[in-house]
C-alpha cells in the first residue's frame, strides 16, 4: 500500500495569515493526490482532486501543488471557518489511503 | 442538493453481525461508484470498500475481505454494508460516500457517518 505522510500533524494561525500542509507519498503516485476537510459536525469535505483541481465550491483562497510523491495544500489569509482537521488521499492506486490528518488551530 | 444518510449503526459483541444502510438523494445514484469510509475513535481516515455502478464490481480492503459485503439497490438510491464476524478494530464511524475519478477514486460527497462499537 502507498503510505501518506502529513507533516505538521498540528498547526496554529491567526485568521488573515497563510499556511500550508505537506503530504508526503511513499511512492510516486503521479498528480493524483486529493484533500479534505473536516469539522465537528459537519460531513467532510472534498477541497482539492488531482493534486490542484479545485473541487466545485472550494474558495479560491485553497490551491495546492506537487507532483510525484511531494504535495502540498496551501491557504492564503485564513477565515475563522477553515480551521479543522485536514487529510490528504492518493487516488492512484488500491487501495486509496490516506494520510494522518493535520489540525489547524486557532493561534 | 446532495445528502448521504447513513443508518443501523450501534453496539455489537465481537463475531456478531450489524448491516449498514445509506439512503442518498439529490443526485442520479446510479450514475456514481459508492464506498463506505470508517474512522476510528482519535484516529484518521480509512477506505473500507467501494462498488460500481451497477453493483457488478466491488473491492474490498484487506482487513474486511471475506467479513464485509457491499451492495447497492439504484431503485431505491441506497447503499449497505453487511458487516460478519466483527472485530474490535472494527469499531469506528463509518461513512457513506460518492466515490468518482481517475485512474483511482477520490470522495466527492460524505454522509454525516454512523458509529459501530464492537465490544462485549
Amino acid at each position: 500500500d502507498v503510505q501518506m505522510t502529513q507533516s505538521p500533524s498540528n498547526l496554529a494561525a491567526s485568521p488573515g495569515e497563510s499556511v500550508s500542509i505537506n503530504c508526503k507519498a511513499s511512492k510516486s503516485i503521479s498528480k493524483y493526490l486529493a484533500w479534505y476537510q473536516q469539522k465537528p459536525g459537519k460531513a467532510n469535505k472534498l477541497l482539492i482532486y488531482s493534486g490542484s483541481t479545485l473541487q466545485s465550491g472550494t474558495p479560491s483562497r485553497f490551491s495546492g501543488s506537487g507532483s510525484g510523491t511531494d504535495f502540498t495544500l496551501t491557504i492564503r489569509n485564513l477565515e475563522p471557518e477553515d480551521f479543522g482537521l485536514y487529510y490528504c488521499q492518493q487516488h492512484n492506486e488500491y487501495p486509496p489511503t490516506f494520510g494522518a490528518g493535520t489540525k489547524l488551530e486557532l493561534k | 442538493e446532495v445528502q448521504l444518510v447513513e443508518s443501523g449503526g450501534g453496539l455489537v459483541q465481537p463475531g456478531r453481525s450489524l448491516k449498514l444502510s445509506c439512503a442518498a438523494s439529490g443526485f442520479t445514484f446510479s450514475d456514481y461508484y459508492m464506498a463506505w469510509v470508517r474512522q476510528a475513535p482519535t484516529k484518521g481516515l480509512e477506505w473500507v470498500a467501494s462498488i460500481s455502478y451497477d453493483g457488478g464490481s466491488t473491492y474490498y480492503r484487506d482487513s474486511v475481505k471475506g467479513r464485509f459485503t457491499i451492495s447497492r439497490d439504484n431503485a431505491k438510491s441506497s447503499l449497505y454494508l453487511q458487516m460478519d464476524s466483527l472485530r474490535s478494530e472494527d469499531t469506528a464511524t463509518y461513512y457513506c460516500t460518492t466515490a468518482e475519478g481517475i485512474p483511482l477514486y477520490y470522495f466527492d460527497y460524505w454522509g454525516q457517518g454512523v458509529m459501530v462499537t464492537v465490544s462485549s
